[in-house]
């Protein structure tokens, strides 16, 4: 799996949007980029993925440059309970079989302030 | 919810000790993974089983087991426990044909 670089910490004020870069330069053709989040001690959450095109759901979107070597995660309108560290991982998707085990870096620490 | 439970919540035992955490996955999903979360190690992935069988292995210690029973649950099995042993311990499933892995609430070890 490729590697990651996002800021170890971000803050943002309640209410705005919270954009969370990560690096990804040696991504291959096939990665996908995903993105979970962890709340203070509980199991890590799945957010959003995206192969190139932008991605949304309910719960973010991700923007993924034209190159793919970089890409955005945005929390529309940041609540407290956004606080959290978000991770983004780069990987093969597979079909059949069940995925690969998760490589966790050490992600962003968002806080969120009121 | 994310639907994946575990058990127990807690569990607080002494070095040399043997442990057992149990997890079951979300309806359907034949996928479980195990992962650990120390302090100093950050979150790092231990085992994969898929529709029973074993499919990969992270880094997981020859100490640690785990396997997974016809009716889909997995159990973890942790011998020989010493003091760095302690950490959370997550488990998460996914369905066949997606990649997103849905994650449990974890047990907390400890070992004194």
């Amino acid at each position: 799996d490729a590697k990651t670089t996002q800021p170890p910490s971000m803050d943002c004020a309640e209410g705005r949007a919270a954009n969370l870069p990560c690096n990804h330069s040696t991504i291959s053709g096939n990665e996908y980029v995903y993105w979970y989040r962890q709340i203070h001690s509980q199991g890590p959450q799945y957010i959003i993925h995206g192969l190139k095109n932008n991605e949304t759901n309910e719960m973010a979107s991700l923007i993924i440059t034209e190159d793919r070597k970089s890409s955005t995660l945005i929390l529309p309108h940041a609540t407290l309970r956004d606080t959290a560290v978000y991770y983004c991982i780069v990987r093969v998707q597979r079909s059949g079989g069940g995925a690969d085990g998760l490589t966790f870096g050490k992600g962003t620490h968002l806080i969120i302030q009121p | 919810d994310s639907g994946v439970t575990q058990t127990p919540k807690h569990l607080i035992t002494a070095t040399g000790q043997r442990v057992t955490l149990r997890c079951s996955p979300r309806s359907g999903d034949l996928s479980v993974y195990w992962y650990q979360q120390s302090l100093d190690q950050g979150l790092q992935f231990l085992i994969q089983y898929y529709n029973g069988e074993e499919r990969a292995k992270g880094n997981i210690l020859e100490r640690f087991s785990a396997q997974q029973f016809p009716d889909l649950h997995s159990e973890l099995n942790l011998s020989s426990l010493e003091l760095g042993d302690s950490a959370l311990y997550f488990c998460a499933s996914s369905a066949d044909t997606t990649n997103e892995q849905y994650f449990g609430p974890g047990t907390r070890l400890t070992v004194t």
